[in-house]
């Protein structure tokens, strides 16, 4: 693995369903973050973590819901997906929390119906 | 509120010089981030500015005022690998990212 990775690339998933989008980087960054890219506005940020065992709240939480059980693996989860949430899907890394930089993961495009 | 603005869309021609402007509101101020964006793709860093004044970095340079809220991306010689999308973000005083809806740069031969 080089960087972060994302899984699955894209999903179309039925309004109710749970679905769990993946998130593991390898270069030992603290911080680490989901936004999510809808047409016509900015990157949103849904949850962020500044170190493993720890998580906050971005901008849009609502229905979504993260745990950093370790340095290298952020989930997110759907607990019962709505069409609202159709959107592409980005989790982000950074050294520290504070001004380092943010790398991207390739994203995950979830279409829910 | 905080708000992030910059232009929908832009064209420009291929080996031309372009500013691509970006004006900002925001709780506070930890730097200014440009990212790239090609289509169907994520966000790859550009430049950061957290000083008043220019930052050059090869084809591209990145220009701040702090005191008009105020950025611009300068792209020279463009080249049709340059199409792409342009990302504006502010850190605020939460650290956290603000960004802009992005500026669609089209280059034509």
């Amino acid at each position: 693995i080089a960087g972060i990775t994302q899984a699955p690339t894209s999903q179309i998933l039925a309004a109710g369903r749970r679905m769990t989008l993946r998130c593991t980087q390898d270069m030992r960054h603290n911080a680490m973050y989901w936004y999510r890219q809808d047409l016509g506005l900015g990157l949103r940020l849904i949850h962020y973590s500044n170190t493993a065992g720890t998580t906050g709240k971005g901008e849009v939480p609502d229905g979504y819901s993260v745990s950093r059980a370790n340095t290298d693996d952020f989930p997110l989860t759907l607990a019962s997906a709505v069409p609202s949430q159709t959107s592409v899907y980005f989790c982000a890394s950074s050294g520290a929390p504070s001004t380092d930089t943010q790398y991207f993961g390739p994203g995950t495009r979830l279409t829910v119906l | 509120g905080q708000n992030i603005d910059q232009p929908t869309e832009m064209t420009a021609t291929e080996g031309a010089i372009v500013q691509i402007n970006c004006t900002y509101q925001t709780s506070g101020f930890n730097g200014l981030f440009w990212y790239q964006q090609h289509a169907g793709e994520a966000p790859t860093f550009l430049s950061y500015n957290v000083l008043d004044g220019l930052e050059e970095k090869g084809r591209f340079s990145s220009f701040l005022s702090r005191s008009k809220g105020y950025s611009y991306l300068l792209l020279k010689e463009l080249q049709m690998k340059d199409s792409a999308s342009y990302l504006c973000a502010v850190m605020d005083s939460n650290y956290q990212l603000i960004w802009g809806a992005g500026t669609k740069l089209i280059i034509k031969p």
